[in-house]
């Protein structure tokens, strides 16, 4: 089965700090990988979305960027933290589960909580 | 995105029904994709649709109307823990969803 691992549960970073979330998908290969934000009660925000290794599409330009250096890691980073940058990052993943079946549902991670004080 | 459009609030009483529609814009749509997402969690797949019609999968079910461009998703018996958003995301052509702002369903005894 696959499962999806997402860290660290919450954050609190000063303004202009650097950012580094991480995220790893396991028992499936090629995902489709995707960095979403939530503000407080809002929708989910595109923020990245990956179909293969070094492959990035930046949905919303901002002081965020993303890389995906392995098949199954997709990494979330910042130089420089805004306030706005405050939120609840989700990590999903979509592709082959099981049977060599294609499943375009997202599955997601736990979440990260981040607070930029 | 894509013109996504679901009711922000709704309110419901234990053991009733409750449909929740969400529209979206119909050029380049693949499926339509509903999630439960508890307060602080992140979603969970609940129904998938592609075809006209309406699936049904215990207490929950979704219904698909691909050329009017809507969806409902129908909870029956409510529960307690039925509180919850309730997030309508069509699948595109592109391989990508989007998703609507959500649907905050409070049930009350």
């Amino acid at each position: 089965s696959q499962t999806i691992h997402q860290w660290p549960a919450t954050l609190v970073q000063p303004v202009g700090s650097p950012l580094s979330l991480e995220c790893t998908v396991e028992g499936t290969s090629n995902p489709n990988l995707y960095w979403y934000r939530q503000a407080a009660g809002r929708g989910l925000q595109l923020l990245f979305y990956s179909v293969g290794i070094g492959q990035i599409s930046s949905e919303v330009p901002q002081n965020l960027s993303a890389s995906r250096p392995q098949d199954r890691q997709f990494i979330l980073s910042s130089k420089k933290l805004l306030l706005s940058d405050s939120g609840f990052y989700l990590c999903a993943w979509s592709g082959l589960k099981g049977q060599g079946e294609v499943d375009y549902g997202y599955t997601f991670g736990s979440g990260t909580r981040l607070t930029v004080v | 995105g894509q013109n996504i459009d679901q009711p922000t609030e709704m309110t419901a009483t234990e053991g009733a029904i409750v449909q929740i529609n969400c529209t979206y814009q119909t050029s380049g749509f693949n499926g339509l994709f509903w999630y439960q997402q508890h307060a602080g969690e992140a979603p969970t797949f609940l129904s998938y649709n592609v075809l006209d019609g309406l699936e049904e999968k215990g207490r929950f079910s979704s219904f698909l109307s691909r050329s009017k461009g809507y969806s409902y998703l129908l909870l029956k018996e409510l529960q307690m823990k039925d509180s919850a958003s309730y997030l309508c995301a069509p699948l595109w052509k592109a391989g990508k969803s989007t998703f609507g702002d959500g649907t905050t369903l409070t049930v009350k005894p």
